[in-house]
């Protein structure tokens, strides 16, 4: 099993939207509704941002939004912020009880 | 409030073996599965191991299956990582995580501060 794939870097002006994207396969992405988001800042541990594809956990703000499309789950952060700029990870199941993430992608915040 | 808190990271020669321990606190934790989830340094998440709400069920990622063995002890609000034979490739900081159901849905919903591992001789 091979990580997910996420772009390395994205960036966009405050107030501008971004969209994440991450890639998996038939056999995990494509074929469960199990997909989270993880923001990270650097030194910190992860946050759960979205679980089920699109769900938010109560006290995520909603301009983070979460969508999936055949092998490919999406991370959108609209109104770009400050304190936005982190890293971001998707995880999906990918069968037999084991998960992957993504490599992870670097929002910068111009 | 809920916290996670890791300890028994630390040097270790490659080969030997190690214990994390996790402490729970704020939640209730027979309620939820856990996970263990790892961090290579300047590398992005993997993870490692899954142990059910009751500790009747567990799994593992291929690369640690064999060597690392996750438990609970409920009574006590703990969750452990004992690792055997050791390798430099399992060099990461280690992470506990609360899953967000008692079934393994695989949310990771609560993060301890994670516990830094080094093999190295």
């Amino acid at each position: 099993q091979s990580a997910l794939t996420q772009p390395r870097s994205v960036s966009g002006s405050p107030g501008q939207s971004v969209t994440i994207s991450c890639t998996g396969t038939s056999s995990d992405v494509g074929k469960y509704k199990y997909v989270s988001w993880y923001q990270q800042h650097p030194g910190k541990a992860p946050k759960l941002l979205i679980y089920e594809v699109s769900e938010r956990p109560s006290g995520v703000p909603d301009h983070f939004s979460g969508s999936k499309s055949d092998n490919t789950a999406s991370l959108t952060i609209s109104g770009l912020q400050a304190d936005d700029e982190a890293d971001y990870y998707c995880c999906a199941y990918a069968g037999r009880y084991s998960w992957l993430f993504g490599g992870g992608t670097r929002l910068t915040v111009l | 409030q809920m916290q996670l808190v890791e300890s028994g990271g630390g040097v270790v020669q490659p080969g030997r073996s190690l214990r994390l321990s996790c402490a729970a606190s704020g939640f209730t934790l027979r309620n939820y599965a856990m996970h263990w989830v790892r961090q290579a340094p300047g590398k992005g998440l993997e993870w490692v191991a899954v142990v059910s709400y009751d500790g009747g069920s567990k799994y593992y990622a291929a690369s640690v299956e064999g060597r690392f063995t996750i438990s609970r002890d409920n009574s006590k609000n703990t969750l452990s990582l004992q690792m055997s034979s050791l390798r430099a490739e399992d060099t990461a900081v280690y992470y506990c995580a609360k899953d967000k159901a008692v079934a393994s849905d695989g949310y990771f919903d609560l993060w301890g501060q994670g516990t830094l591992v080094t093999v190295s001789s």
